[in-house]
């Protein structure tokens, strides 16, 4: 089946540096993957689309110059957070589409927990 | 409000009981989705309904949609204690490889042993 991995899987930070998270498909490729943001026992909010070859397309409210996107190749997209602050504290997740009986699903990593002392 | 409330927001049942989870969403829909998640864990994917489907089965999960109400329900059978998550769901709009799914708020399922 189609396996979505991320890297790192928790992180912990000082305020005002910056951190990157990997997204990766392994074994399917994936011309858009999709970045999301989980407070505690809130839902999943989309963050971003991120589009291999071209801009990553940010959800109303999200700021670009501090969640940056890049979708280096079909298997591989990164989310780098710049100057971290606590408030960025949260679990951050993404997914890839692949093509099951004739419908994309979406397969999602297993997250990365991001903490900004 | 939101795309893709679940109702109740928290369930709390014994080993062995049924839990029935509930979901509303507002737009139009291709299909609905519903996952599991434990606790500081990813997403699971449980199922997936289309839009003109009214009913699916996979193993203890019953799913149905109504898309004249714009809900959906989820039933876990003869639940277990390893059951215990939060549980969402989610709609697709738009279809192709580029849809965004919208998520509920979840229902967090206990069941104690």
């Amino acid at each position: 089946g189609a396996v979505v991995s991320q890297h790192p899987s928790w992180v912990i930070c000082k305020s005002g540096t910056s951190v990157k998270i990997e997204c990766r498909s392994l074994d399917f490729q994936a011309t858009t993957m999709f970045w999301y943001r989980q407070f505690p026992k809130q839902s999943l909010m989309l963050m971003a689309t991120s589009n291999e070859g071209s801009k990553a397309t940010y959800e109303q409210g999200v700021e670009k110059d501090k969640f940056l996107i890049n979708h280096a190749s079909l298997t591989l997209s990164t989310l780098t957070v710049t100057s971290a602050h606590p408030e960025d504290s949260s679990f951050y997740i993404c997914s890839a589409p692949a093509l099951r009986e004739g419908l994309y699903e979406q397969y999602f990593g297993p997250g990365t927990r991001l903490t900004v002392t | 409000s939101q795309q893709g409330e679940e109702d109740p927001q928290a369930l709390s049942i014994q080993e062995g009981e049924n839990a029935t989870m509930n979901c509303s969403y507002k737009t139009s829909i291709n299909n609905l989705q519903w996952y599991r998640q434990n606790s500081g864990r990813g997403l699971v994917h449980l199922i997936l309904i289309r839009s003109n489907e009214r009913e699916k089965h996979s193993g203890r999960l019953r799913v149905t949609l109504d898309t004249s109400k714009k809900s959906s329900s989820l039933l876990i059978t003869a639940s277990r204690a390893a059951d215990t998550a939060s549980y969402f769901c989610a709609t697709d709009g738009s279809g192709g490889s580029n849809y965004k799914l919208t998520f509920g708020k979840g229902t967090l399922l206990t069941v104690n042993p």
